[in-house]
């Protein structure tokens, strides 16, 4: 059963950093892309960015392109999304997905969701 | 980036209703379309892909039609549990975008 299971809430202060994670398991890391995707508190979904575990290939939008670093080790099967220095912005609730290739290139399983709340 | 249109926003209907959402795309994607299906508190479940492809396990009232720049996602005979919000999103390009969402509820 594919799974990914993700880290627990965080309570952060501005101008922290912080690192999630996300841990899949039940199919091949290193063959799919994980995703990120950003839900603020009564709003939509915004794809983040996307890493490819195999080569640590990495996409980002550019909404998000230099507010966020994505990353994989795929030794452990783990996606990262890391902040430098949290704003209060950033509280949201973070998804990670997994990403297929080709004509596959949605997100077919999700993570629980982190909530992290940026806050002084 | 390919910008994507949902309409409308939010929508009321009975249980037994047909119900249909639209999404537009600002230029051609194909069929490359999913849609999702995000209840309050939980992460967004993967519905359709290509368009009009019934992810296993999806009960068959969903479906979905479209390709070029317009979209709909159709809900034969809306049921209580279809109560939710609805996205959908392209993967035309790698740089992946959602639309603004259509939340359903049940009158």
């Amino acid at each position: 059963e594919v799974q990914l299971v993700q880290s627990g809430a965080e309570v952060k202060k501005p101008g922290e950093s912080l690192k999630i994670s996300c841990k899949g398991s039940g199919y091949n890391f290193t063959n799919y892309w994980i995703g990120w995707v950003r839900q603020m508190p009564g709003k939509g979904l915004e794809w983040m960015g996307i890493v490819y575990p195999g080569d640590s290939d990495t996409r980002y939008s550019p909404s998000f392109q230099g507010q966020v670093t994505i990353s994989a080790d795929k030794s452990i099967s783990t996606a990262y999304l890391q902040w430098s220095s949290l704003k209060a912005s950033d509280t949201a609730m973070y998804y990670c997905a997994r990403h297929g290739v080709g004509d596959r290139s949605f997100f077919d399983y999700w993570g629980q969701g982190t909530l992290v709340t940026v806050s002084s | 980036d390919i910008q994507m249109t949902q309409s409308p926003s939010t929508l009321s209907a009975s249980v037994g209703d047909r119900v249909t959402i639209t999404c537009r795309a600002s230029q051609s994607i194909s069929s490359w379309l999913a849609w999702y299906q995000q209840k309050p508190g939980k992460a967004p479940k993967l519905l359709i892909y290509k368009a009009s492809s019934l992810e296993s396990g999806v009960p068959s009232r969903f479906s979905g039609s479209g390709s070029g720049t317009e979209f709909t996602l159709t809900i034969s005979s809306l049921q209580p549990d279809d109560s939710a919000t609805y996205y959908c999103q392209q993967y035309n390009s790698y740089l992946l975008t959602f639309g603004g969402g259509t939340k359903v509820e049940i009158k």
